[in-house]
């Protein structure tokens, strides 16, 4: 797997839970987001995005909650499985340049 | 991933030695990306492009090059590797250059040993 994976905090959740994941935020001037998947050896993919004039916006079993009073992003996968395990993280922008601001991530890790 | 291919997947240079990885897309998008991912950081912009032969420094920008020369081709250059640039790096594409719309390649593993 890739390395940089090994200094991520890491969220342990069963098969079938809910899991959730956090995200602080940096520039409260930031007014898109978005959350990326990124499995082993593979590059980030999109999974779903949110304006800041929205404070949820829900996907196919995942979900976004914003909260811009405390700069705080979250993302919850619904009835988690096996091939939801990779390392997610946030991203905010514009950013300084008009450029994206990503993330560290966290690598979930899906308990049989 | 579709539309976006980075070559090599992997390799391992010695310090001191020119290293040019390239990203090629097939999706005719005006802008590219390139990013380094590293334990500990996000990912962080190296260099990008708005249009052909225009380029422009990133966040991390030192001892790297790149070129544009077509529209389907970014090339990232090392000019002189060094250990500490040792890390995964990304290309990525986008149609609008908003935050919106980011495709990112598979990535290039580089070890500089």
């Amino acid at each position: 797997g890739e390395s940089v994976g090994l200094h991520l905090p890491t969220l342990s959740v069963q098969e079938g839970d809910n899991s959730i994941i956090n995200c602080a935020y940096s520039n409260s001037a930031s007014d898109y987001f978005i959350w990326y998947k990124q499995e082993s050896g593979k590059g980030p993919q999109f999974i779903i995005d949110i304006r800041s004039n929205m404070d949820k916006r829900q996907g196919q079993r995942v979900t976004v909650l914003l909260n811009k009073t405390v700069k705080h992003l979250s993302l919850q996968i619904a009835a988690t499985q096996p091939g939801d395990s990779a390392v997610y993280f946030c991203a905010e922008g514009p950013g300084r340049d008009d450029k994206i601001i990503f993330g560290k991530g966290t690598r979930l890790h899906i308990l049989p | 991933d579709a539309g976006i291919t980075q070559s090599p997947r992997h390799k391992v240079t010695e310090t001191g030695t020119p290293v040019t990885l390239r990203c090629h897309q097939t999706e005719n998008h005006r802008y590219m990306y390139w990013y380094r991912q590293d334990p500990g950081h996000g990912l962080r912009l190296i260099h990008y492009s708005y249009g052909v032969k225009d380029t422009d420094k990133g966040e991390v920008s030192d001892g790297y090059s790149v070129s544009r020369s077509k529209t389907e081709d970014f090339l990232l250059t090392l000019e002189s590797a060094t250990s500490s640039q040792t890390s995964v790096y990304f290309c990525a594409i986008s149609e609008s250059g908003q935050i919106y719309g980011y495709t990112f390649g598979s990535g290039t593993r580089l070890t500089v040993v």
